[in-house]
C-alpha cells in the first residue's frame, strides 16, 4: 500500500531554535498534503493544508510565520517550526492523498521536544 | 459547526470480549467518516471509511462500522477483542467533495485497554 514517510521521527532542540520536519511520499505523488498537530492525550488538530507549487493554506488560529510549510514537490513537504518555544512541543502528524485515489495515508508522526 | 464526539474517553474490555466505541458526528452535508486506529509513539492507520452505499461497511482487523444518519453515529465494532487491538481509536469526519477529503476533523479518541 502507499506509504508517507516522516523524518525525524523524534527531534530535541533548544528553545530559540529552528527545526524541520519533512514529509514524504514514498510510493505515489501527492498533490496535497496536510499537517496535524497532536498534544498528549488530545486529538489531532488539522493545522495546515500544503498544495504542490503553491502557498499552504493554514487553519485559524495557526501562525503562518511560525509554522513555515513547503510543498516543493510532489513527493515533499516540510514543516519548518520557527524560533521553537517549549509550548510547540507536541507530536506533528502528516497525511497525503495520492492525486488520482483520493485516499489519505498518515505518516508515522515527527515528536518534537524544545527545552 | 463541524464537529466528532467520541463519548468514551477510555474503555477496558476482557480479551475476547466484544466492543463497540461511540461516535457522533455533527455535520451539515454528506459526510465521509472514517475510523484510525493509533498505537503508542505512531501515526494513524485507517480501519474503516465510509462514502456512501451499503451503511454497514467491514474494516480490516475484523472491525467493522455502521452509519446511521438518523442517529448521526458511526459506531465501530469488533466481535472478539484480541489483546494486540489495545490502542487509540480516533473517529473523523470529512467533507465531500475531493476538495475536503483530506481535511479531517477528528473526535477526541477512545484508549481501548485489554485486559488477559
Amino acid at each position: 500500500g502507499a506509504v508517507v514517510s516522516q523524518h525525524p521521527s523524534r527531534v530535541i532542540c533548544k528553545s530559540g531554535t529552528s527545526v524541520k520536519i519533512e514529509c514524504r511520499s514514498l510510493d505515489f505523488q501527492a498533490t496535497t498534503m496536510f499537517w496535524y498537530r497532536q498534544f498528549p492525550k488530545k486529538s489531532l488538530m488539522l493545522m495546515a493544508t500544503s498544495n504542490e507549487g503553491s502557498k499552504a493554506t493554514y487553519e485559524q488560529g495557526v501562525e503562518k510565520d511560525k509554522f513555515l510549510i513547503n510543498h516543493a514537490s510532489l513527493t515533499l513537504s516540510t514543516l519548518t517550526v520557527t524560533s521553537a518555544h517549549p509550548e510547540d512541543s507536541s507530536f506533528y502528524i502528516c497525511s497525503a492523498r495520492a492525486r488520482l485515489q483520493g485516499e489519505l495515508f498518515f505518516g508515522e508522526g515527527s515528536r518534537l521536544t524544545v527545552l | 459547526a463541524q464537529s466528532v464526539t467520541q463519548p468514551d474517553i477510555h474503555i477496558t474490555v476482557s480479551e475476547g470480549a466484544s466492543l463497540e466505541l461511540r461516535c457522533n458526528y455533527s455535520y451539515g452535508a454528506t459526510p465521509y467518516l472514517f475510523w484510525y486506529v493509533q498505537s503508542p509513539g505512531q501515526g494513524l492507520q485507517l480501519l474503516l471509511k465510509y462514502f456512501s452505499g451499503d451503511t454497514l461497511v467491514q474494516g480490516i482487523k475484523g472491525f467493522e462500522a455502521e452509519f446511521k444518519r438518523s442517529q448521526s453515529s458511526f459506531n465501530l465494532r469488533k466481535p472478539s477483542v484480541h489483546w494486540s487491538d489495545a490502542a487509540e481509536y480516533f473517529c473523523a469526519v470529512a467533507g465531500y467533495g475531493s476538495s475536503n477529503t483530506g481535511k479531517l476533523i477528528f473526535g477526541q479518541g477512545t484508549t481501548l485497554q485489554v485486559k488477559p
